[in-house]
């Protein structure tokens, strides 16, 4: 297994457009986590799933955000009718559970959106 | 709410030299973890510590050691021996009981030669 895998590595859209961005977490992980990240600041949660099930979302994931995992394996985030404000990092994650060693994280799907 | 604070935007240190990151962070939880993760300029966050909040012994890992004083929630990282390769932006990050990873903005560190 050679860690977290996210795809595309960029991904430049205009503002209106939908994107979708994949994550395949390291196979024996059950937590899968989404963050994004802008320039000059942390990462921010966005939502996390267990297997399979959505645990939490935070507020900055407004309506046009959707994540599934629908397998427990691999993941999806969507971004429908992008705004520039979307243009950020999106970094995935994941872990065995709370008390493993921490996240890995992905490389991250930098948006740009024009 | 639980919140992460580094009040050092950059430093900077001469390779060779030691130098010390700090970190505070806000929980009214007993149980939690805290970590310092490096993000290099190619931008993968990498794990650098872990300390476990029951763990009285303040967590090492080769040149990377943490000062952790739980009373005054303060989580600081030295770094001994600084090499260029340390070069990054690093992340103090608190792990709650719900699982959630919240991480501070940020020291960006520069190595001189």
């Amino acid at each position: 297994d050679t860690g977290v895998s996210q795809n595309p590595r960029h991904k430049i859209t205009k503002r209106g457009q939908n994107v979708t961005f994949r994550c395949d977490p390291i196979s024996e992980h059950n937590r899968l986590y989404w963050y994004r990240q802008t320039l000059g600041q942390g990462p921010e949660f966005l939502t996390y799933f267990q297997n399979e099930a959505q645990l939490e979302k935070s507020r900055l994931l407004s309506d046009r955000f959707s994540a599934e995992r629908p397998k427990g394996s691999f993941s999806t985030l969507e971004i429908q009718r992008t705004e520039q404000g979307d243009s950020a990092m999106y970094l995935c994650a994941s872990s065995p559970g709370r008390r493993g060693p921490g996240y890995t994280f992905g490389s991250g799907t930098r948006l740009t959106v024009v | 709410a639980q919140t992460v604070t580094q009040s050092q935007p950059e430093m900077s240190v001469q390779e060779a030299e030691t130098v010390t990151l700090s970190c505070t962070y806000d929980t009214s939880e007993s149980d939690y973890y805290l970590f310092w993760y490096k993000q290099p300029p190619s931008r993968q966050m990498i794990l650098v510590i872990r300390q476990e909040a029951y763990k009285q012994q303040n967590a090492t890992e080769n040149r990377f050691s943490v000062n952790f004083q739980k009373a005054a929630k303060s989580f600081s990282l030295k770094i001994s021996d600084s090499q260029l390769g340390d070069a990054a932006m690093y992340f103090c990050a608190y792990r709650s009981s719900d699982d959630k990873i919240i991480f501070g903005k940020g020291t960006r560190l520069h190595i001189l030669p």
